[in-house]
Formats: C-alpha cells, sequence, structure tokens
C-alpha cells in the first residue's frame, strides 16, 4: 500500500528538542523530493522544510531554519525531522509529504496522517 | 517567505459554480507553473486536487480546474457537490528551493 506515517509527535517544554519520523512504503521512496509541512491548531498550511531525492540538498522555511534538521535514509525509506530550541509557535500538526516529482518542492501527492506536536 | 492571499471563505448552491483566488507576487504564482491546489476536510490530510496550474491527478473530478493570470491563480469547482465542502490552499514554488501556501479558503456548499 501507497503510504506516509508519521511518528514522534508529543508535547514537549519550550526550549526542548524533538525528532520526528515518517515511514514510505508502496514507491519508490529514493525518487522523490520528500517534505514538512505543519499546521498550527485552526490555522493554515505552512511549509516547514524539503529534501532533495539524494538527500544532499535540505532547505528550510525562515521560521524554522537553524532549529529544525531534515534528514532521510533511503536505504530504510525514512524521512526525520529533528525539531529543537522549541517555541509555542511550533505548537502543530506536522505532516510528512511526497512530491510528485523528484527536483523542487512543487506538488505533494501523497501525505501522511500527520503527528501533533504540542509545545508547552 | 510571505502567505499566498486567500479569501477566508466561499460559498455556492449545490449545482452551481464557484472560483477561489489566490493572489501571490511575481517572485512566487506570477513566475512559476508550479502552482497547486489542496483540499482539506477536517481532521484529515490534505489532498492534491490540481498542479502545475491546472492539472488534474488521476481520480480527481473534472468539475475542479485551475488556471492563472499573472500573480493570481484561481480555482473552479463546477456543479458543486455537498462533498466538496471543504478547506482549500494554493500552493505556489517560490524559487530558491522553497514554496509557499496560502491562507486557506473555508468553502461552504449552501
Amino acid at each position: 500500500e501507497v503510504q506516509l506515517l508519521e511518528s514522534g509527535g508529543g508535547l514537549v517544554q519550550p526550549g526542548g528538542s524533538l525528532r520526528l519520523s515518517c515511514a514510505a512504503s508502496g514507491f519508490t521512496f529514493s525518487n522523490h523530493v520528500m517534505n514538512w509541512v505543519r499546521q498550527a491548531p485552526g490555522k493554515g498550511l505552512e511549509w516547514v522544510s524539503s529534501i532533495s531525492a539524494s538527500g544532499l540538498h535540505t532547505y528550510y522555511a525562515d521560521s524554522v531554519r537553524g532549529r529544525f534538521t531534515i534528514s532521510r535514509d533511503n536505504s530504510k525509506n525514512t524521512l526525520d525531522l529533528q525539531m529543537s530550541s522549541l517555541g509555542a509557535d511550533d505548537t502543530a500538526t506536522y505532516f510528512c509529504a511526497k512530491d510528485y516529482r523528484g527536483t523542487v518542492p512543487d506538488a505533494f501527492d501523497l501525505w501522511g496522517q500527520g503527528t501533533t506536536v504540542i509545545v508547552s | 517567505q510571505s502567505a499566498l492571499t486567500q479569501p477566508p471563505s466561499a460559498s455556492g448552491s449545490p449545482g452551481q459554480s464557484v472560483t477561489i483566488s489566490c493572489t501571490g507576487t511575481s517572485s512566487d504564482v506570477g513566475s512559476y507553473t508550479s502552482v497547486s491546489w489542496y483540499q482539506q476536510h477536517p481532521g484529515k490530510a490534505p489532498k492534491l486536487m490540481i498542479y502545475d496550474v491546472g492539472q488534474r491527478p488521476s481520480g480527481v473530478p473534472d468539475r475542479f480546474s485551475g488556471s492563472k493570470s499573472g500573480n493570481t491563480a484561481y480555482l473552479t469547482v463546477s456543479g458543486l457537490q455537498g462533498e466538496d465542502e471543504a478547506d482549500y490552499y494554493c500552493s505556489s514554488y517560490a524559487g530558491g528551493y522553497t514554496l509557499v501556501f496560502g491562507g486557506g479558503t473555508k468553502l461552504s456548499v449552501l
């Protein structure tokens, strides 16, 4: 089955750290740009970070650059997001999303169910 | 990385058509064809409805169409159905390997 399954969310104190993971299955993971998108409670979608298909190139929104690190393991079909120096503004549901092409963050044709991070 | 501008709400009666706008700048919507639209029902993950301004993924009804003029993109939903009631978000590639979303539009089917 083609799917993305996030894990790792939870309650963390301000200033703390958390690592999110996303397990991919059913498609050739190593061919696609992968992304993290978040949604604060009652708010819209916010692009957080992307990583190239090879994993060599990473990109971040200004709001998280320097605090979050995206990585992937193409041998295990997993995507991670290491988050540090967390603040209340980082409280959100975090979605893992697959790009339908393998170049730039573009159109996300497969989404996970999301994992919730609460900073309090 | 400023969010694209969408109207907070839109509405229409069953069978009617409704168009949602998404306004960006010459640095995002105006410069790229990588404009997408997503549908999100409450408590669910977003679903890709339109990519590359006006292309539909397999399985998306042809009632959904997209277009672009200058710095503004549009999503039109024709023949409105109750199941179309949802939040809709646009997104655009913004250069420098970054992407920006719109603030979202809540579509109500009256």
